[in-house]
């Protein structure tokens, strides 16, 4: 079974403060995804990566940067973190572009105050 | 944009129902997804399609990928009490789409 781990389950930041939220994936898996989960507004994608080093904008990037410096990590940075960030945070890899299922990691709930 | 909509939005339902949901396109796909998601935790899949009239069984769920490739449906059978959760469909081309969800609730 493919496995995504997330670093933590509940996070609770100060406004402005600089947030890192770390997924791994144990599977070799080629892609990895960060979205975001908010009420009455579904899954938004934020960014992904096809390989280390690579990343590209999804639909929501401003306030975040990501991190892929080895295949099996991919890190999402608030740098400044903001009320309107607090959300449901989930992390995904899959095998393949271009039809390859995604597998999540159980999510971070950020709660910025 | 590519959009998947989902229906039904919510669902309440009585324990022993069969169940029935769906997702429509405009667009054409060419992998069809469904998650699961419990309270709390993160979507799970539960049936991947990648051809079109593929109908696919995992336990009491039946998912199907429509002829036309726009649509695909998701069907339980005789729910229980575990089944609730916010079920997700996705299309995939070229990048994956998810729909808004449709929550289950299940009388006991």
């Amino acid at each position: 079974d493919v496995k995504v781990t997330q670093s933590s389950r509940y996070l609770v930041k100060r406004t402005g403060e600089k947030v890192f939220l770390e997924c791994v994936q144990d599977m070799d898996h080629e892609n990895m995804f960060w979205y975001r989960q908010d009420p009455g507004l579904g899954l938004r994608l934020i960014y992904f990566s096809y390989d280390v080093k690579m990343k590209e904008k999804g639909d929501i990037p401003e306030g975040y940067s990501v991190s892929r410096e080895k295949k099996e990590r991919f890190s999402l940075i608030l740098e400044s973190a903001s009320t309107n960030q607090t959300s449901m945070y989930l992390c995904a890899s899959s095998l393949f572009t271009g039809g390859s299922p995604l597998h999540f990691g159980n999510g971070t709930r950020l709660t910025v105050t | 944009g590519q959009q998947l909509n989902q229906s039904p939005q919510s669902m309440f339902i009585q324990e022993g129902e069969d169940v029935s949901m769906n997702c429509t396109s405009s667009s054409i796909f060419n992998t069809w997804l469904w998650y699961k998601q419990d309270p709390g935790e993160g979507p799970v899949l539960l049936i991947a399609l990648y051809k079109a009239g593929e109908l696919t069984s995992n336990g009491r769920l039946t998912a199907q990928f429509g002829i036309t490739r726009k649509d695909s449906f998701l069907n339980i059978s005789a729910s229980i009490p575990s089944d609730v959760g916010i079920y997700f469909c996705a299309g995939i081309k070229n990048k994956l789409v998810f729909g808004a969800g449709t929550i289950l609730r299940v009388k006991s």
